[in-house]
Order: structure tokens, then sequence, then C-alpha cells
């Protein structure tokens, strides 16, 4: 278990809706990211967040935001869904606010499915 | 071509075989990482280089900066070492995934 929770673990959804997903990252750590992982575009860095701010911005379409609360858990706004953003979406956590130079713990992910 | 490619894609090995996967990149990096992912999904992070080499358990990973290249190996491996191993490199502020490499150990 890394400490890093998500919900919901699935969701099923009609094109066009909007979903959020949550994250809550181990505690004691500051940064939050999310990821995709399709079948066809394998694994995705979205975006990360530190300490509420926004980090830095990876392959993140615009239909999607996310944001990090004072509590430190974040959430990911997916709308106007499309068949294409099936995917399952993972959410890890690190200590600092450094790109990609600490250990990250991963969650269990949340399996998107759009109909 | 991708910037990030692992070789090979799948493989498949006897328990006890010495095993090694490679990453290969054509971007600077600030750092490289090693993921697992087991068969339900999860998702675990196994190293962090940013230089040299690391040992876990029966796990080292190595890197080499100027080749721009690196290296997983395993050691007497197991069936439960069967998973999806993952190279992904930190490059101007992205993370960028290899496409994974599929390992099966038989018993």
């Amino acid at each position: 278990d890394s400490g890093v929770t998500q919900t919901p673990k699935h969701l099923i959804t009609a094109t066009g809706q909007r979903v959020t997903l949550r994250c809550s990252p181990r505690s004691g750590d500051l940064s939050v990211y999310w990821y995709q992982q399709s079948l066809d575009q394998g694994l995705q860095f979205l975006i990360q967040y530190y300490n509420g701010e926004e980090r830095a911005k990876g392959n993140i379409l615009e239909r999607f935001s996310a944001q990090q609360f004072p509590d430190l858990h974040s959430e990911l706004n997916l709308s106007s869904l499309e068949l294409g953003d099936s995917a399952l979406y993972f959410c890890a956590s690190s200590p600092t606010g450094a790109h990609f130079t600490d250990t990250q713990y991963f969650g269990p992910g949340t399996r998107l499915t759009v109909l | 071509k991708n910037e990030v490619e692992q070789s090979p894609q799948n493989l498949t090995a006897q328990e006890g075989e010495f095993i090694t996967i490679n990453c290969s990149y054509s971007v600077g990096i600030s750092a490289l990482h090693w993921l697992q992912q087991h068969p339900g999904g999860g998702i675990v992070s196994l190293f962090m280089l940013s230089s040299g080499k690391k040992k876990h358990g029966r796990l080292i990973a190595t890197i080499n900066i100027q080749e721009k290249h690196s290296s997983l190996h395993i050691t007497a491996s197991h069936p439960r070492d069967s998973a999806v191993y993952i190279c992904a490199v930190g490059s101007q502020g992205n993370l960028i995934f290899g496409k994974g490499t599929k390992l099966s150990v038989k018993p």
C-alpha cells in the first residue's frame, strides 16, 4: 500500500459528460501528479501540483483541468468526454516540488470507461 | 522516433535466470525512473537514478549519462517478478515514458 488513495476505482459514463477524479497523497507529501494510461498512447504525464500551485504541465487536453486543495488532496476534472478518453488515470505523490527527481508513490488508479 | 525506447518489448525467462531490460533515450534528462506495473495494474517505483548504479534486493539499475542508456537487471528471477517494467525520463518539466517491457518468468 503506497498510502496514496484514489476514488472512484471505476467510472462508467457517456460521451459529452463531465467527471471528477479524486486523489489523496501520502501523508506529508506536497506534490501530486496525474497520469493517463491508454492502450494506444501508453502512460502520459498530465500535470503536477505542488502545495496548491501548478508546477508542471504535460500532455493535458484543454477539456481537462486539475486543482490541489489546501488539505493537499487533488481533483482531476474531465469534461466533454470522448470515447478516446477511456483509460486508467493514476495519481502519484512525492515529498517536494522537484521536477521528477523525487521518488513517486502511485495510487491504485481510476478506470474510466466512456460509452 | 520515440524519445524513450525500451528493449525487449517482451521477455520470457525461466525461474532463476539473470534478466536485463534496456532503456535508451534521446533527450537531456534530470533523472530516470524504473517502474513496475503488476498484472492488476498497480504501479510501483523501483528506482530513481541520475547517475551511477543503485541496488535493491535482487534488482540493480545502472545509468550511463554519456551514452543515454540505462539497464535494469534482475538476478535469480522468480515468477513473482512477472510484470511490465517501464522506463521514464524527466526532461524539461515533463516525464516521458517508454512503452514498457513485459516480463514473464516461468517456474
